[in-house]
């Protein structure tokens, strides 16, 4: 079974702009989080998505949003990029219960200039 | 407060030794409790598990170990071998569909 894959692994931007990542879940899971992951702060959540609904946030400022397909399909987006949101953004995806186990595919590299 | 800590930020062992990583909580609602491994480049990986009414599990060649009574993690690595160098993350999950994660130990295998 294929693992949970991200797109595109690496992208560089510049501050103001905005960016759109692209998490597809393992195959039957439903259920899909972010997290962002920075040497400063360590791994934070962002939010969570189950049934095309967030369930869960993270204290993150608004122009960090996301969304969810009925595909399962996810993708989350942040507007007006700050030099601070260079980090490495990972998805995870699960079977949707609350403690189910989650699976992280192999994260976004995103570098604000 | 709500927080899942590490004791040591690294960890260099013998190739062959066995590995003790810990890490302490402070959350006594948390649900379970999760080890990744995160290699260079990678995301993390799930290694092991263990709910909130289990003191032991065990995989192969980890074994972890829960003391709800001072609320204290471990991960056990037997036999530590070059592919086990990697940064180490306890996470916990209260059972409200986020994990939160310690700062990581990083481990560091010598020949």
């Amino acid at each position: 079974k294929a693992g949970v894959t991200q797109t595109p692994r690496y992208l560089i931007k510049t501050r103001g702009q905005q960016v759109t990542l692209s998490c597809s879940p393992i195959s039957g899971h439903r259920s899909v989080s972010w997290y962002q992951q920075t040497p400063g702060q360590g791994l934070q959540f962002l939010f969570e998505y189950f049934s095309e609904t967030q369930r869960n946030k993270g204290n993150f400022p608004g122009r960090f949003s996301g969304r969810q397909f009925s595909n399962s399909r996810s993708e989350m987006n942040v507007s007006t990029l700050e030099l601070g949101d260079s980090a490495l953004y990972l998805c995870a995806s699960s079977l949707g219960g609350p403690s189910d186990t989650q699976y992280f595919g192999p994260g976004t590299r995103l570098t604000v200039l | 407060g709500e927080s899942v800590g590490l004791h040591l930020p690294t960890l260099s062992v013998q190739e062959g030794d066995n590995s003790i990583i810990n890490c302490a909580y402070s959350n006594s609602a948390s649900d379970y409790f999760i080890w990744y491994k995160q290699e260079s480049g990678k995301g993390p990986q799930f290694i092991i598990d263990i709910r909130s009414n289990m003191d032991k599990r065990q995989g192969q060649r980890v074994t972890v170990l829960l003391n709800k009574t001072v609320k204290h993690l471990s991960l056990q690595i037997a036999a530590t071998q070059p592919g086990d160098s990697a940064v180490y993350f306890c996470a916990e999950n209260k059972g409200d569909y986020k994990l939160s994660f310690g700062a990581g130990t990083t481990v560091t295998v010598r020949a």
